[in-house]
C-alpha cells in the first residue's frame, strides 16, 4: 500500500518552460488536492478535486491547471512557468476529510529559474 | 478573509519537558481542527484532530484541547523526545463546496534538545 506517490521529486524548470506533477493514490480516496508550501506561509490550497472528472479553484490557482481524469490521478500543470512559482508542491487525498483528515505525499521541489 | 494563526514558530524544550503550540481561528463556523508532523524533507502527517463538539482529545503523549467560545485550539506534547522534533502544523476547517477546506497555521518548529 504506496499511499500518496508524487514524481517527480524534484525539478528544475527554466522561465517560460511547461511540466507536469503527477500525483497518484492506491486508497480509492474521492477527495484530492493540491498544496504549496513557502516558507512562513504555511501550506495554501491551488485547486482540488472532490472525485473523478471534477476540478476547482482553491486559494491560489492562477498559473496552475488540473485534471482528474481517473480517481486514482490528479495532475498538476504548469504552463509558463514563472519564478514566483518556486516552491514544493504536495498532494493529498482523503476519504471523509471532515472525519480522518488528509493523506499527503512526499512533496516535489520545485525551482523556477 | 480565513486565517489560522499559530504560536510559537519556534520552541525549543529539552528532552522529557512538555511542549504546547497554539492556534486561533477566525470563522467561528470551523468544526474540524487536524494537527500534523512534518518531517525533514517528508510530507505532513496526520497526528491527531478533533472536532467542534469534543472538548479534548488524547492519543498517549499527545492531546489537543479546543475552546470553541475562545476560537482556539492546542496540541500538547508531553514528555518529549527527540524523535519528536518536527514542523508541526495545526489546520480549521469547515464544509464548503462539496469537501472540508483547510486553513493551515504557518507551522512551529520543534527542537527537543537532548
Amino acid at each position: 500500500n504506496a499511499g500518496v506517490t508524487q514524481t517527480p521529486k524534484f525539478r528544475v524548470l527554466k522561465t517560460g518552460q511547461s511540466m507536469t506533477l503527477l500525483c497518484a493514490q492506491d486508497m480509492n480516496h474521492e477527495y484530492m488536492y493540491w498544496y504549496r508550501q513557502d516558507p512562513g506561509m504555511g501550506l495554501r490550497l491551488i485547486h482540488y478535486s472532490v472525485g473523478e472528472g471534477t476540478t476547482a479553484k482553491g486559494e491560489v490557482p492562477d498559473g496552475y491547471n488540473v485534471s482528474r481524469l481517473k480517481k486514482q490521478n490528479f495532475l498538476l500543470g504548469l504552463e509558463s512557468a514563472a519564478p514566483s512559482q518556486t516552491s514544493v508542491y504536495f498532494c493529498a487525498s482523503s476519504y471523509l476529510p471532515g472525519l480522518n483528515g488528509y493523506t499527503f505525499g512526499s512533496g516535489t521541489r520545485l525551482t523556477v529559474v | 478573509g480565513e486565517n489560522v494563526e499559530q504560536h510559537p514558530s519556534t520552541l525549543s524544550v529539552q528532552e522529557g519537558d512538555s511542549a504546547v503550540i497554539k492556534c486561533t481561528y477566525s470563522d467561528s463556523a470551523s468544526n474540524y481542527f487536524p494537527w500534523y508532523k512534518q518531517e525533514l524533507g517528508k510530507g505532513p502527517q496526520l497526528i491527531i484532530d478533533i472536532r467542534s463538539n469534543v472538548g479534548e482529545k488524547k492519543d498517549q503523549r499527545i492531546a489537543v484541547t479546543l475552546n470553541k467560545t475562545a476560537k482556539h485550539f492546542s496540541l500538547h506534547i508531553t514528555e518529549t523526545q527527540p524523535e519528536d522534533s518536527a514542523v508541526y502544523f495545526c489546520a480549521a476547517s469547515k464544509q464548503a463546496s462539496g469537501t472540508y477546506k483547510y486553513i493551515f497555521g504557518t507551522g512551529t518548529r520543534l527542537k527537543v534538545l537532548a
